[in-house]
């Protein structure tokens, strides 16, 4: 089955400075790669997903590039904020099979 | 856009009690629910996938007879946690896809069970 490895597990940045996460996956056939921003005691949020025809995606300030040959993609969060402090999960699958994530990155934005 | 809703947001029950948890699909027929277990500072890890008038399939080491998961129809999936015990005490969360675009799970805002 599929396994996802996500990278660091935390993750302390200056606010303005940019951020990045990094999961690879081991399923070759998965071709949906979303990350949701999870706050304490609530629902993970989709923020960004990518899709295994696509090799970025970019969203204002958030942006992710995947690389099917490597089978690792990652998450860029430009110009951080306070605001953008959670932790943050990546996920993989294929067809309509479960969501297989990543252990999450704790991300501090340091004001 | 595709809103998930599960009932209750947080319950306390005393040990050997059964708890049932509701996930519905609010604005949108759900084809398959899952069912996530959280611990604290972990991720997600699938319990289950219910799909509508089947059986459900248990992620190995999820007791299937402890985690009743029934899926009546296309906006309810219901996860009775039978016989709860502390080690059960989690953030239950469900996710379902049907209400949006191929592969797009759409959770619900999960379930704190208290097990005392």
């Amino acid at each position: 089955g599929e396994n996802v490895e996500q990278h660091p597990s935390t993750l302390s940045v200056q606010e303005g400075d940019s951020a990045v996460i990094k999961c690879t996956y081991s399923d070759s056939a998965s071709n949906y790669f979303p990350w949701y921003k999870q706050e304490l005691g609530k629902r993970p949020q989709l923020i960004i997903d990518i899709r295994s025809n696509v090799g970025e995606k970019k969203d204002q300030r958030i942006a992710v590039t995947l690389n099917k040959t490597a089978k690792h993609f990652s998450l860029h969060i430009t110009e951080t904020q306070p605001e953008d402090s959670a932790v943050y999960f990546c996920a993989a699958s294929r067809g309509n099979t479960p969501l297989v994530f990543g252990k999450g990155t704790r991300l501090s934005v340091i004001a | 856009g595709a809103v998930v809703s599960q009932h209750p947001s947080w319950v306390i029950c005393k040990s050997g009690t059964s708890v049932k948890i509701e996930c519905r699909s609010l604005d949108f027929q759900a084809t398959t629910m899952f069912w996530y277990r959280q611990f604290p500072k972990q991720s997600l890890m699938l319990m289950a996938t219910s799909n509508e008038g089947s059986k459900a399939t248990y992620e190995q080491g999820v007791e299937k007879d402890k985690f009743l998961i029934n899926h009546a129809s296309l906006t309810l999936s219901t996860l009775t946690v039978t016989s709860a015990h502390p080690e059960d005490s989690s953030f239950y969360i469900c996710s379902a896809v049907g209400g949006g675009a191929m592969n797009e799970q759409f959770f619900g805002p999960g379930t704190r069970l208290t097990v005392l």
